[in-house]
């Protein structure tokens, strides 16, 4: 089954200790994404790879690292997690083949909470 | 200024009414529209994209898209109380074609 997994799906944790939420795709995608959802705010893309090794910032990027050394995997790094990063998580992956490089498919999403 | 703007709603419709879902976007050169759909505690999945002036239309699904006044609109005709999710609007600017901008969303109440 074509998927995106994320791991954990929900994560309680303090202030300052070092996190990591995994990101994997089975549908061999060249693009990866992570977002935040707020209320109000919508989803915010953090950080984007385009290709192994190859990484942008989004939007909203501070306070986070991402690392592509494989094509499958895309994690999101929280070095020191504040509260205000306490948020809804999405990872998401397409192709970028012509014809389909608009679709995205979204993991089911990490609901972080730092204290 | 956001890049997309959506009414939060709720907006509430009859089962077997036409719902009308409106997105307006800030940057003139924007050339992709992404129609999402999102039920409570879960991921959106994309519904609709469209790319040119004028409607698609998928099932009970068109999307109208008019760049000349920078709005994006989706239409659910005959809705269901199956239909009762938020939709977000997305869009991809010429800026960075390698990004997606995403509204807040409307959320739709079918009632039965």
């Amino acid at each position: 089954e074509a998927q995106v997994t994320q791991n954990p799906r929900y994560l309680i944790t303090v202030t300052g200790k070092k996190l990591t939420v995994t990101c994997s795709q089975n549908m061999n995608h060249e693009y990866m994404s992570w977002y935040r959802q707020d209320p109000g705010l919508g989803l915010r893309q953090i950080y984007y790879s385009m290709n192994v090794e190859v990484t942008d910032k989004g939007d909203v990027p501070e306070g986070y690292k991402v690392s592509r050394k494989e094509k499958r995997n895309f994690p999101l790094i929280l070095e020191s997690p504040s509260p205000n990063q306490t948020s809804l998580y999405f990872c998401a992956s397409s192709s970028l083949l012509a014809s389909s490089t608009d679709t995205q498919y979204f993991g089911p999403g990490t609901r972080l909470t730092v204290l | 200024q956001k890049e997309v703007e959506q009414n939060s709603g709720p907006l509430s419709v009859p089962e077997g009414a036409i719902a009308s879902l409106n997105c307006t976007y800030s940057d003139r050169g924007s050339q992709s529209f992404f129609w999402y759909r999102q039920y409570s505690g879960k991921s959106p999945e994309l519904i609709m994209s469209i790319y040119s002036n004028g409607d698609k239309e998928d099932g009970r699904f068109t999307a109208q898209l008019n760049k000349a006044s920078q709005y994006v609109s989706l239409l659910i005709r005959d809705s269901q109380p199956s239909d009762s999710a938020t939709y977000l609007c997305a869009v991809k600017t010429p800026r960075n074609f390698n990004k997606f901008y995403f509204g807040s969303g409307t959320k739709l109440n079918v009632k039965p």
